[in-house]
């Protein structure tokens, strides 16, 4: 079957300006998560969505950042008023299930933002 | 707070055995991860351990976790210059099931 998918694949943007990035996850995964990752920081993760629960956002670095899950599919990240910092490759995963049990978080190709 | 380290870079010569050493702070951690990322390609998991487990062989890939330290490795025997590649441990945390990513080991295999 297919597996995680984002698009786009580039995006270039001025800063200032808002860009929305999306992921569609394996059908069937209910646990989402996006991650950054940029020279700067490594691989941090920002947001995870689990079924209808309140996602967990403690990763978000600015009120800038928000994430939609809409009908427990597709998820949209949406950076407003873009910075040069913001640049980075935002990778989304999924898995079955989250939580403390072992389910493979299966990566997307990811989202390459630059923000000239 | 959970925190994982990694040094940065690894050289080795073909056929030599490759060692990749983390240390990570969450005890609480049920299980630990090494992904793989060779340039212009996503993230693809080589192998995990649970934390019950002191050592898990899968090929030529071994992994050592040391639980009273904190310490997991990941050797790989007969290492190739197909092997050259981002090296990232990861932490699961036991609440959400995200992942703390290390910075990543570089492995530069020579021929």
């Amino acid at each position: 079957g297919a597996g995680v998918s984002q698009s786009p694949s580039n995006k270039v943007t001025e800063k200032g300006k808002d860009v929305e990035l999306r992921c569609d996850p394996i059908s069937g995964h209910t646990a989402l998560y996006w991650y950054r990752q940029s020279l700067g920081q490594g691989l941090e993760f920002l947001i995870y969505f689990q079924g209808n629960s309140a996602p967990d956002k403690s990763g978000l670095p600015s009120d800038r950042f928000s994430a939609e899950r809409t009908g427990g599919s597709v998820s949209t990240l949406t950076i407003q008023r873009t910075q040069q910092e913001d640049s980075a490759v935002y990778l989304c995963a999924s898995s079955l299930v989250g939580g403390a049990s072992y389910n493979e978080q299966f990566f997307g190709p990811g989202t390459r933002l630059t923000v000239l | 707070g959970e925190d994982v380290e990694q040094s940065l870079f690894l050289s080795v010569r073909e056929g030599d055995s490759s060692v990749i050493n983390c240390t990570y702070t969450d005890s609480s951690s049920t299980y630990l991860y090494w992904y793989k990322q060779e340039p212009g390609a996503g993230l693809q998991l080589l192998t995990y351990i649970f934390s019950n487990m002191d050592m898990k062989q899968d090929q030529r890939l071994t992994v050592l976790l040391n639980k009273k330290d904190k310490h997991l490795s990941l050797r790989i025997a007969d290492t190739q210059t197909g092997d050259s590649a981002i090296y990232f441990c990861a932490e699961r945390s036991s609440n959400t099931g995200k992942l703390i990513f290390g910075q990543g080991t570089t492995l530069q295999v020579k021929p």
